[in-house]
């Protein structure tokens, strides 16, 4: 596609249960990054993937979350046993090896009741 | 404390006024973005700069490396311009995370 995209747009799930949001990047794009934004907070880093580098994890709040990224194109963000602070809005964004911008994804908002 | 600090935090104009947003930071980087939040959440990039000045239609994006210092500018502002603007750093020794500011809620009245 021409741009980001992520699914699913919008999910609702009862707290202790697990979501999975997918990502799938700009054709090409070899580094992809996940980001959150809570409520009234700013963006904040999650996880980082490089081509077929270890993935930069060190933004994940807990052990609760995980990411893979298969490939080198479609990524997963997996949360487990989610928490009502868990709720944000999920991005995720790509980029190419020639420029440093970053183009981003509409977001998936998650809800956790 | 945030690495990035904007200001102001909200800012509402009339139409047709120029605005400005201010950003500091406070290390070296390697690059400052400027993104564009809509108020239905989807995010714009607008300016990537190292140095110097960037112009793209009604909007200016400055830095100064020296000061640490970034400013976005919006000439003849429009209430289409509403958005939160969101300044964002890579730091030189990252690999390639950006540091975001709280982000500038501009609202334009007509």
């Amino acid at each position: 596609g021409a741009g980001v995209s992520q699914s699913p747009s919008n999910k609702v799930t009862e707290k202790g249960k697990d979501v999975e949001l997918r990502c799938d990047p700009i054709s090409g794009h070899t580094a992809l990054y996940w980001y959150r934004q809570s409520l009234g907070q700013g963006l904040e880093f999650l996880i980082y993937f490089q081509g077929n580098s270890a993935p930069d994890k060190s933004g994940l709040p807990s052990d609760r979350f995980s990411a893979e990224r298969t490939g080198g194109s479609v990524s997963t963000l997996t949360i487990q046993r989610t928490q009502q602070e868990d709720s944000a809005v999920y991005l995720c964004a790509s980029r190419g090896d020639l420029y440093n911008e970053q183009f981003f994804g509409p977001g998936t908002r998650l809800t956790v009741l | 404390k945030n690495e990035v600090e904007q200001s102001p935090q909200n800012l509402t104009a009339q139409e047709g006024e120029f605005i400005t947003i201010n950003c500091s930071y406070s290390v070296g980087i390697s690059a400052l973005h400027w993104l564009q939040q809509h108020p239905g959440g989807g995010i714009v990039s607008l300016f990537m700069l190292s140095s110097g000045k960037k112009k793209h239609g009604r909007l200016i994006a400055t830095i100064n490396i020296q000061e640490k210092h970034s400013s976005l500018h919006i000439t003849a502002s429009h209430p289409r311009d509403s958005a939160v603007y969101i300044c964002a750093v890579k730091y030189g020794g990252s690999q390639g995370n950006l540091i975001f500011g709280k982000g500038t809620k501009l609202s334009v009245k007509p």
